[in-house]
């Protein structure tokens, strides 16, 4: 069964600092890989996806993710951080394999961002 | 394109109490999914539809729980008999079938079971 780790619960950086957010999956195939953001409250709202190629993926806001197969990680990271940017961030892994669709998730990190 | 939409956004109701909330998914779309988040945790997958077909449900979708699409549109999620454990946020999301299939979240509907 797939799974997500998220290991870190919750991060605090200073507005402008960089940021990278941890994200370890556990698939026995080529994993298709996501990152969600949520604000409180409110629904998820969809970062950057992996399905194949580059592994170095862009998405909104900023942000962008790696993808190494070697560590079964896919990172997030933002160069410079903005107060908005505070949020609960999740990783999800999707096996896309004959009619399963489901996405399973990590269990989220917060940020908090200090003026 | 107008996103995915879920109502109610709120809901409280007593234990005991049946409810329903109703999500309507990007216009294009054929599939829909209906995900369950307790505090603190991301979501759990709940179940799916390919157009009006329910395809998969998870073991946490006990039978007090029941979810249509019935003309491959908008899609309904039906708890009877709510107990305090049902206190969640209830997402639905929906995609467009491909090779890169990628689920678009709604709102959410809170659900407080007193």
């Amino acid at each position: 069964a797939q799974s997500v780790t998220q290991p870190d619960i919750h991060i605090t950086v200073s507005e402008g600092a960089s940021l990278e957010l941890r994200c370890n999956y556990s698939y026995g195939a080529t994993p298709y890989l996501f990152w969600y953001v949520q604000s409180p409250g409110q629904g998820l709202q969809l970062l950057l996806k992996y399905f194949s190629g580059d592994t170095l993926v862009q998405g909104i806001k900023g942000f962008e993710a790696e993808f190494k197969r070697s560590q079964s990680s896919f990172n997030l990271r933002k160069p410079s951080v903005h107060w908005s940017d505070a949020a609960e961030y999740f990783c999800a892994v999707g096996p896309y394999s004959g009619s399963a669709r489901q996405l399973t998730f990590g269990s989220g990190t917060q940020l908090t961002v200090l003026p | 394109d107008t996103g995915v939409s879920q109502n109610p956004r709120h809901k409280i109701t007593k234990r005991g109490q049946n409810v329903t909330f109703r999500c309507d998914p990007i216009s294009e779309h054929n599939r829909l999914y209906w995900y369950r988040q307790t505090l603190g945790q991301g979501p759990e997958f709940l179940t799916y539809f390919q157009n009006e077909a329910q395809l998969e449900k998870s073991r946490l979708l006990s039978d007090r729980f029941s979810a249509e699409r019935p003309k491959g549109s908008f899609s309904t999620l039906e708890i009877q008999r709510t107990e305090q454990g049902d206190s969640a946020m209830y997402l639905c999301a929906s995609s467009l079938d491909g090779p890169t299939d990628t689920q678009y979240f709604g709102p959410g509907t809170r659900l407080t079971v007193l």
